[in-house]
């Protein structure tokens, strides 16, 4: 199947500081993309639909200035969390769709932000 | 989207076969039931997909009744490694904004 790819894994930074996290779609064009946050012992509860070439499209209490998205290119999109607080620690997740096939979707392996 | 629900979690032994039924009320006609299987600090993964009657792949089976309104995944001979949690998703595969349930935790002890 198609693999997406998450990077970094996991990451630590001080509070009030910027994480990029990236997902990349290693071997197909994904047209649209998509950002989950996962708290623990919970469901995964879907951030935002990013669209290449397009602002994203941010789900009800989800503060667009905190949670940055850019998708720039077909296989490629980013989520930069901003001036980072200990309760923005969670597990992020993208998917993302093949362009113009009707298929499941497809989840990178997530990445662990620990904000201290 | 539909509405889903499932139970919270299941036990099962190794060897054992697990049944999870989803219950979906309020399935639209071009909505389609996907299952999905996410172990602890990684993504979700697919495991099978069906719109009607049944549907048979390497890992799973899914059936799925004439009114559609519920589903049920079939884990065959089920082992450690199957201990994680099962969501049950529905929805237009043309849609990609997938809503994720609570899901089921399934635990099998050796």
């Amino acid at each position: 199947g198609a693999v997406v790819s998450q990077h970094p894994s996991r990451v630590i930074c001080k509070s009030g500081t910027s994480v990029k996290i990236e997902c990349r779609s290693l071997d197909f064009q994904a047209t649209t993309m998509f950002w989950y946050r996962q708290f623990p012992k919970q469901s995964l509860m879907l951030m935002a639909t990013s669209n290449e070439g397009s602002k994203a499209t941010y789900e009800q209490g989800v503060e667009k200035d905190k949670f940055l998205i850019n998708h720039a290119s077909l296989t490629l999109s980013t989520l930069t969390v901003t001036s980072a607080h200990p309760e923005d620690s969670s597990f992020y997740i993208c998917s993302a769709k093949l362009r113009g096939v009707d298929t499941e979707a497809f989840f990178g392996q997530g990445t662990r932000l620990t904000v201290v | 989207l539909a509405k889903t629900t499932q139970p919270i979690s299941m036990d099962s032994y190794e060897g054992q076969e697990v049944n999870i039924t989803c219950s979906h009320n309020n399935i639209a006609t071009n909505d389609y039931i996907t299952w999905y299987q996410q172990f602890p600090s990684q993504g979700p993964r697919f495991i099978i997909q069906g719109y009607k009657t049944k549907v048979t792949n390497e890992v799973a089976s899914l059936f799925i009744p004439a009114d559609r309104k519920s589903s049920t995944l079939s884990l065959p001979r089920v082992s450690l490694s199957d201990t994680a949690v099962y969501y049950c998703l529905v929805g237009d595969i043309r849609d990609y904004k997938l809503s994720f349930g609570a899901g089921t935790t399934v635990t099998v002890r050796a």
